[in-house]
């Protein structure tokens, strides 16, 4: 099975700052990566796709990168709305999600 | 409106059976379009995927918890995708969720319905 393990598992911060959440396969998925954001009680939502693909409709504020082993998902200047639990996702084998990352208002 | 709707959830006690509906509006499930999955999320917990049928039902994958117990499987006329769990245990206690693949080979879920919680306890 691959383990997906992010980091860090929280993280503060405040509104216009730049933020990066990494995630660590414990193979090589090659580019086989998402990223989705969830808020308080609702369904996942799909940011990025294919390690770097921007989802329609997403901000481009949202940004991913990577492959292999390591991935990124960075907001450049972050917004009231993303404060969220942000997890990846891969899909090489069967598919795992990592633990999440909580994003707080610091 | 493009939505999936999951049904079917409730309070069961281990060994109990349960069946769990994920009906689409909005699009048409075909035998070559819209493969489904399910992913569920404990309480407080994460996501975790848990299985997967191709447009046709011919391809069909589960996590390995649930291999054995659960069966999934779609009635396209019905536009409607199903869960069977069987021998459910207290750990499958969660927050069910269907989700559409995005178009193409890889596993991305671009369209979640709001779940149904499935709660195992005696």
């Amino acid at each position: 099975d691959i383990q997906m393990t992010q980091s860090p598992s929280t993280l503060s911060a405040s509104v216009g700052d730049r933020v990066t959440i990494t995630c660590r396969a414990s193979q090589s998925i090659n580019t086989c990566l998402a990223w989705y954001q969830q808020k308080g009680g609702k369904a996942p939502k799909l940011l990025v796709y294919k390690a770097s693909s921007l989802e329609s409709g997403v901000p481009s504020r949202f940004s991913g990168s990577g492959s292999g082993t390591e991935f990124t998902l960075t907001i450049s200047s972050l917004q009231p709305d993303d404060f969220a639990t942000y997890y990846c996702q891969q899909c090489s084998s069967l598919s795992t999600f990592g633990q999440g990352t909580k994003l707080e208002i610091k | 409106q493009v939505q999936l709707a999951e049904s079917g959830g409730g309070v069961v006690q281990p060994g109990w059976s349960l069946r769990l509906s994920c009906v689409a509006s909005g699009f048409t499930l075909t035998p070559s379009t819209s493969t489904i999955h399910w992913v569920r999320q404990a309480p407080g917990k994460g996501l975790e995927w848990v299985a997967v049928v191709s447009p046709d039902g011919s391809q069909i994958y589960y996590t390995d918890s649930v291999q054995g117990r659960f069966t999934t499987s779609r009635d396209n006329s019905k536009n409607t995708v199903y869960l069977e769990m069987n021998r459910l245990r207290p750990e499958d206690t969660a927050l069910y969720y269907c989700a559409r693949q995005l178009v193409g080979p890889h596993w991305f879920f671009d369209l979640w319905g709001r779940g149904t919680l499935v709660t195992v306890s005696s």
